[in-house]
C-alpha cells in the first residue's frame, strides 16, 4: 500500500542542538500531519498542515518548532533548540483530503536528545 | 472539545479466544471514530472507521467495531485472535468540521498468549 517515509529513523543530539525532521508522504496526499509519541505513552497531535499553511497545532507545538514543506519536497518537522523534553518518537501522516479519509503514518523517527 | 477514553490499558487472552477492546468518546456534534493498530516499534495502521449508516464497521483482518451513540462507544471487536494481532490498539476520534484532526485515546495492549 502507500507508504510515508521518515529519515532518519534514529537521531541523537545534544541538547540545544536543532534538528530537522524529513516526511516523504503518500504522492498524491495533501494534508500532513506530525505526532509526538512518548515510550509507552499515546500519540499526541502536533500540527497540521495544508496548502503550504498550519491549519491548526496543539500546546505540544512550542514556539521553537516550525514546519514547511518547499515545493514538492520532504514535509519537515524543526525544532530549534532541544529540549530534553523533545525526546520522544515523531510521526509524520498524510491523507488524501476529506475529513474521513484514513491517515497514513510513517515508521517515527526516535529524537534522543541528551 | 471532542476526547476519547480507552479503559483498559492491556488485555491479554489465548489464540483462538475472542475479544472486545472498549473506546468511549464524548463530543456533542457530529463525529468520526476510527481504530488503528502499533506493532512494536512501527508506525500506526489504519483497521476501520466509522462516519455514517450501519454502525457495525468491518475492518481488515477480521476486525470489526460497533457506534454507539447512546452509551457513546466504538468497541472493537475479534472473534478469533492469532498470536500476530499482539500489539497496541488506539481508538481515534475527530469532529466533522474544522481541520478534522484526530485525536487519539492512550491506548489497548492487546496481548495472544499461544
Amino acid at each position: 500500500g502507500p507508504k510515508v517515509l521518515q529519515i532518519p529513523s534514529h537521531q541523537i543530539i545534544d541538547m540545544g542542538q536543532m534538528v530537522t525532521l524529513n516526511c516523504d508522504p503518500v504522492s498524491n496526499h495533501l494534508y500532513f500531519y506530525w505526532y509526538k509519541q512518548i515510550l509507552g505513552q499515546q500519540m499526541e497531535f502536533l500540527v497540521n498542515f495544508y496548502n503550504g499553511k498550519v491549519m491548526e497545532k496543539s500546546k505540544l507545538f512550542k514556539d521553537q518548532f516550525s514546519v514547511e514543506r518547499p515545493d514538492g519536497s520532504y514535509f519537515t518537522l524543526k525544532i530549534q533548540p532541544t529540549a530534553l523534553e523533545d525526546s520522544a518518537v515523531y510521526f509524520c501522516a498524510s491523507r488524501t483530503g476529506g475529513g474521513t479519509g484514513q491517515l497514513y503514518f510513517g515508521e517515527g523517527s526516535k529524537l534522543t536528545v541528551l | 472539545t471532542q476526547t476519547v477514553s480507552q479503559s483498559d490499558a492491556h488485555v491479554t487472552v489465548f489464540e483462538g479466544d475472542s475479544v472486545e477492546l472498549r473506546c468511549n468518546y464524548s463530543y456533542g456534534g457530529s463525529i468520526y471514530l476510527s481504530w488503528y493498530i502499533q506493532h512494536h516499534g512501527r508506525g500506526l495502521q489504519f483497521l476501520l472507521k466509522y462516519y455514517s449508516g450501519n454502525p457495525v464497521v468491518q475492518g481488515v483482518n477480521g476486525f470489526e467495531a460497533e457506534f454507539s451513540k447512546s452509551d457513546s462507544s466504538f468497541h472493537l471487536r475479534k472473534a478469533s485472535v492469532h498470536w500476530s494481532d499482539s500489539a497496541v490498539y488506539f481508538c481515534a476520534v475527530s469532529a466533522s468540521s474544522g481541520s478534522w484532526q484526530l485525536i487519539f485515546g492512550s491506548g489497548t495492549q492487546l496481548t495472544v498468549m499461544p
